[in-house]
């Protein structure tokens, strides 16, 4: 079945730094998502990715699906302490409806 | 504009006890999802909905396991004598009506845990 690494585990960052993590994956994608995930709480979607090269932003979060489409990366800019949290992308075959999930990056962020 | 809901939100239960969450997804939104989560781990995908019309389970989905959602609105998720291998988030998505677009809007999600 598909699955997706997600690189890096975690991240320790000091406020203000940018970010920077990708996933990878064996098979091809044709829909990318990122979200965010706070304790005890569900994923909150960020951006979402349906072409293959395009860049997103939302505010100081920009996204981009792969040439390949089989990657994908997130970049957080100028990170404040709000941005702490898991961050997982999720990606979805031709034709499928369920999404398949990385393992997340965790970030840290150190005032 | 309300997002998605599910109940309750954490269920302590004992091994070999029925348990039923629910979820309502966002108003108009056809298509519903459930998926577990366990700790460390990413969401991983449980059975899909497009209406009232159950279309995709995963291999995850023990015989002990039941969705329904018998209007096409709110949606059940049933665990038969539970396990304490059942432990762990289940999490409730929509997404609205409209072929080529995936994107899935989450509930706050039920911790389950089974003693």
């Amino acid at each position: 079945g598909q699955q997706l690494n997600q690189s890096p585990q975690s991240m320790f960052i000091q406020e203000g730094e940018d970010v920077s993590m990708n996933c990878t994956s064996s098979s091809i994608f044709n829909t990318w998502l990122w979200y965010k995930q706070d304790p005890g709480e569900g994923p909150v979607l960020l951006i979402a990715l349906y072409k293959a090269g395009e860049l997103t932003s939302n505010g100081r979060l920009t996204a981009q699906f792969g040439i390949t489409r089989k990657d994908s990366f997130l970049n957080i800019s100028a990170s404040i302490p709000s941005d702490v949290g898991i961050y997982f992308c999720a990606g979805s075959i031709q034709g499928a409806q369920k999404l398949v999930f990385g393992q997340g990056t965790r970030l840290t962020i150190n005032p | 504009d309300t997002g998605v809901s599910q109940d309750p939100r954490h269920k302590i239960t004992k091994r070999g006890q029925n348990v039923t969450f629910r979820c309502d997804p966002i108003s108009e939104h056809n298509r519903l999802y459930w998926y577990r989560q366990t700790l460390g781990q990413g969401p991983e995908f449980l059975t899909y909905f497009q209406n009232e019309a159950q279309l995709e389970k995963s291999r995850l989905l023990s015989d002990r396991f039941s969705a329904e959602r018998p209007k096409g609105s709110f949606s059940t998720l049933e665990i038969q004598r539970t396990e304490q291998g059942d432990s762990a988030m289940y999490l409730c998505a929509s997404s609205p009506p409209g072929g080529g677009y995936n994107e899935q809007f989450f509930g706050p999600g039920t911790r389950l845990t089974v003693l």
